[in-house]
């Protein structure tokens, strides 16, 4: 059974960084490109960042301006996500998601539960 | 990258059809076949329903089936059941490696 696990998420102040991580199983992690998804308070997902399975391609939002680093362990079948310069806009639930090919093609075929991060002062 | 537009709400009585649009422009939807939808129930993750336009993964039930017109995207539920009572959104590759999810689309079953 395919499982992903987040953990790493909880209160930070503005200014602050967190690190996210995913611990996934039931899979060869190695041979699929990953990827996070967060979702604010009441809004739908937005996309943040993809890696393809041999780190060789990463993806990210414009939007993120730099801010957000994705990165991937195949010996520890993990993800993660460093997170710098937070802001009160990056509050939302964090998912991990696996792609459906070792590509990155946008297609998360199966989710975590999230891992919430909260920036607040 | 501005969100996919997706009607905010709809709804049909169990065993009726309810399509779902998604509007775009020729930059994400009408631009590649990338185009997915999922389903989220509250307080869950989403769910994906179908990917690359009208591809179901394994487990999905066929009453879900997707489409493409142009900048448009569209998602049809069939024999609509109670379960189906969800959120749903579509997503498209944006171009320059970039994705956009849609604006969500709230079905009620009556």
């Amino acid at each position: 059974e395919v499982q992903l696990v987040e953990s790493g998420g909880g209160l930070v102040r503005p200014g602050g960084s967190l690190r996210l991580s995913c611990a996934a199983s039931g899979f060869t992690f190695s041979d699929y490109s990953m990827n996070w998804v967060r979702q604010a308070p009441g809004k739908g997902p937005e996309w943040v960042s993809s890696i393809s399975s041999t780190s060789k391609y990463i993806y990210n939002a414009d939007s993120l301006k730099g801010r957000f680093t994705i990165s991937r362990d195949n010996a520890k079948n993990s993800l993660y996500l460093q997170m710098n310069s937070l802001r009160a806009e990056d509050t939302a639930v964090y998912y991990c998601a696996r792609d459906t090919s070792s590509g990155i093609s946008g297609n998360f075929d199966y989710w975590g539960q999230g891992t919430l991060v909260m920036v607040s002062s | 990258q501005s969100a996919l537009t997706q009607p905010p709400s709809a709804s049909g009585f169990p065993g009726q059809s309810v399509t779902i649009s998604c509007t775009g422009t020729s930059r994400d939807v009408g631009g590649y076949v990338y185009v997915s939808w999922y389903q989220q129930h509250p307080g869950k993750a989403p769910k994906l329903l179908t990917y690359e336009v009208s591809k179901r993964p394994s487990g999905v039930p066929s009453r879900f089936s997707g489409s493409k017109s142009g900048n448009t995207a569209s998602l049809t539920v069939s024999g609509l059941q109670a379960e189906d009572e969800a959120d749903y959104y579509c997503s498209s590759y944006a171009g320059s490696n970039t994705f956009v999810f849609g604006t969500g689309t709230k079905v009620t079953v009556l």
